[in-house]
């Protein structure tokens, strides 16, 4: 069965404490990976697609990262605004449709 | 560029009444999507359409929901008669479609938050 698992379910941290979210997959044909944000109140928003492994992307303090297993999300001196939910998706290359995982809560506290 | 737009925000009803939702993609958008995210969850695909024609609703309860897109542009979801189960938030996202295939990336509007009571 096509699947995405992301952890940890939660995870606090004081501002500049860098850390790493994780996204594993298992799905039958990976087109690309996609990473959103989403904050309370909105709807996901964009961050990054990979295509391939070994592929890295950044964005401010955002890295993310990709194996042929999983990917993760790597965040360096976060800040207080960079408290959401993040949500790791698998695009599938038999109907371009996303399997999503859970997403992982952070929070940021100054 | 405007991105997508939903519409209300907020709906409450009683369980077994009807409730519709509006989604305007963004412009040129030629594939729309309608999610459903229970709280805690990822997004789950209900209806993808391309134009004005489905490519997917097999996550679709069609003993209660249905969904249209008339011209290629708007799109309404239905839930009719509403359970307490349906309570949930109702994503509309949209993509493009490039010549030779598609542009993945999907963005989401602000979604409809129902409450089924």
């Amino acid at each position: 069965e096509d699947q995405v698992t992301q952890s940890p379910e939660a995870l606090r941290l004081q501002e500049g404490e860098s850390s790493s979210l994780n996204c594993s997959y298992t799905v039958s044909g990976l087109r690309g990976l996609f990473w959103y944000r989403q904050d309370p109140g909105k709807g996901p928003e964009f961050l990054f697609t990979l295509y391939s492994a070994g592929e890295e992307k950044e964005k401010e303090r955002l890295k993310a990262t990709l194996t042929k297993k999983e990917s993760f999300l790597h965040i360096t001196a976060p800040k207080p605004e960079d408290s959401a939910t993040y949500l790791c998706a698998a695009l599938m290359d038999s109907n371009y449709q996303l399997i999503w995982g859970a997403g992982t809560k952070l929070i940021i506290k100054p | 560029e405007a991105g997508v737009a939903q519409s209300p925000r907020y709906k409450i009803i009683e369980k077994r009444q009807s409730v519709a939702f509006w989604c305007n993609p963004i412009s040129g958008h030629a594939t729309l999507y309608w999610y459903q995210q229970i709280l805690g969850q990822g997004p789950k695909l209900l209806i993808q359409f391309q134009n004005n024609g489905v490519v997917d609703d097999s996550q679709l309860p069609k003993d209660r929901f249905s969904a249209e897109r008339l011209k290629g542009v708007d799109s309404t979801l239905k839930i009719q008669p509403a359970k307490l189960e349906d309570s949930a938030v109702y994503l509309c996202a949209s993509s493009a479609r490039l010549a030779g295939g598609y542009e993945e990336t999907q963005y989401f509007g602000p979604g409809t938050r129902l409450l089924v009571l």
